[in-house]
C-alpha cells in the first residue's frame, strides 16, 4: 500500500503569511494527488486536483506543485477563511482511496 | 447543482450493522459517469476511505473493511447505500457520501456528513 505522509501536522500562522503544506508518498505517484480543505463541522472540499489543477472557483492564492513522491500546497497570503484542516489524497489501481493524515492551519 | 444527503440511524448497538443511506438530488444517479462512495471519519481523526459503486452495481471496499461492508444503488430512488456489519466502538465516527467523476481520482462532491455513535 501506498503511505501519504503530510508535514506537519499542525501550523499556526499570522494573515498574510505565506504558507506551506507538504505531502510525501511512499512511492512515485505522478501527479494522481489531489488537495482537500475541511472546515470544522463540515465536509471535505476539493481544492486541487492532479497536483497543480486548481478547482472552479477555489481562489488563486490557493497553488499546488509537486510530482512523484513530493508534493507542496502553497497559500500565498493567508486569510482568516482559510482557517481549516488539510489533506492530501492519492488513488492506485488497486482500488484504493488514501488520505494524509491532515494539516491543522490555525491562526496566530 | 448535485447534493448528496446521509441518513440512517444515529445510534447502532454493538455487533449489529450499521445501515445508511445517501440521496442523491440535481442529478441522476444513473448517469454512468460517475461513481459513489462512502467515507468516514472518527472525532478528531483523518478520513478513511470504505468504498466505491458503480451504478452498473459493480464494487470496490477498501480491504481493511471488506469482509463487513456492502454497498448497493437503487437508482429509482436516486439513492445508494452502505451496510457495515459486526460494529464495534472504533466504527464510531461521521460517516459522508461522495461522488466521483469516471476515469478521474478524486470526489468533488460530498454530503454534509451523518455521525453514526456504536453503543450499547
Amino acid at each position: 500500500d501506498i503511505q501519504m505522509t503530510q508535514s506537519p501536522s499542525s501550523l499556526s500562522a499570522s494573515v498574510g503569511d505565506r504558507v506551506t503544506i507538504t505531502c510525501q508518498a511512499s512511492r512515485d505517484i505522478s501527479n494522481y494527488l489531489n488537495w482537500y480543505q475541511q472546515k470544522p463541522g463540515k465536509a471535505p472540499k476539493l481544492l486541487i486536483s492532479y497536483a497543480s489543477n486548481l478547482e472552479t472557483g477555489v481562489p488563486s492564492r490557493f497553488s499546488g506543485s509537486g510530482s512523484g513522491t513530493d508534493f507542496t500546497l502553497t497559500i500565498t497570503s493567508l486569510q482568516p477563511e482559510d482557517i481549516a484542516t488539510y489533506y492530501c489524497q492519492h488513488y492506485d489501481n488497486l482500488p484504493m482511496y488514501t488520505f494524509g493524515q491532515g494539516t491543522k492551519l490555525e491562526i496566530k | 447543482q448535485v447534493q448528496l444527503q446521509e441518513s440512517g440511524p444515529g445510534l447502532v448497538k454493538p455487533s449489529q450493522t450499521l445501515s445508511l443511506t445517501c440521496t442523491v438530488s440535481g442529478g441522476s444517479i444513473s448517469s454512468g459517469i460517475y461513481y459513489w462512495s462512502w467515507i468516514r471519519q472518527p472525532a478528531g481523526k483523518g478520513l478513511e476511505w470504505i468504498g466505491r459503486l458503480f451504478t452498473s452495481g459493480s464494487t470496490n471496499y477498501n480491504p481493511s473493511l471488506k469482509r463487513r461492508v456492502t454497498m448497493s444503488v437503487d437508482s429509482s430512488r436516486n439513492q445508494f447505500s452502505l451496510k457495515l456489519s459486526s460494529v464495534t466502538a472504533a466504527d464510531t465516527a461521521v460517516y459522508y457520501c461522495a461522488r466521483g467523476d469516471y476515469g478521474e481520482y478524486y470526489f468533488d462532491y460530498w454530503g454534509q456528513g451523518t455521525l453514526v455513535t456504536v453503543s450499547s
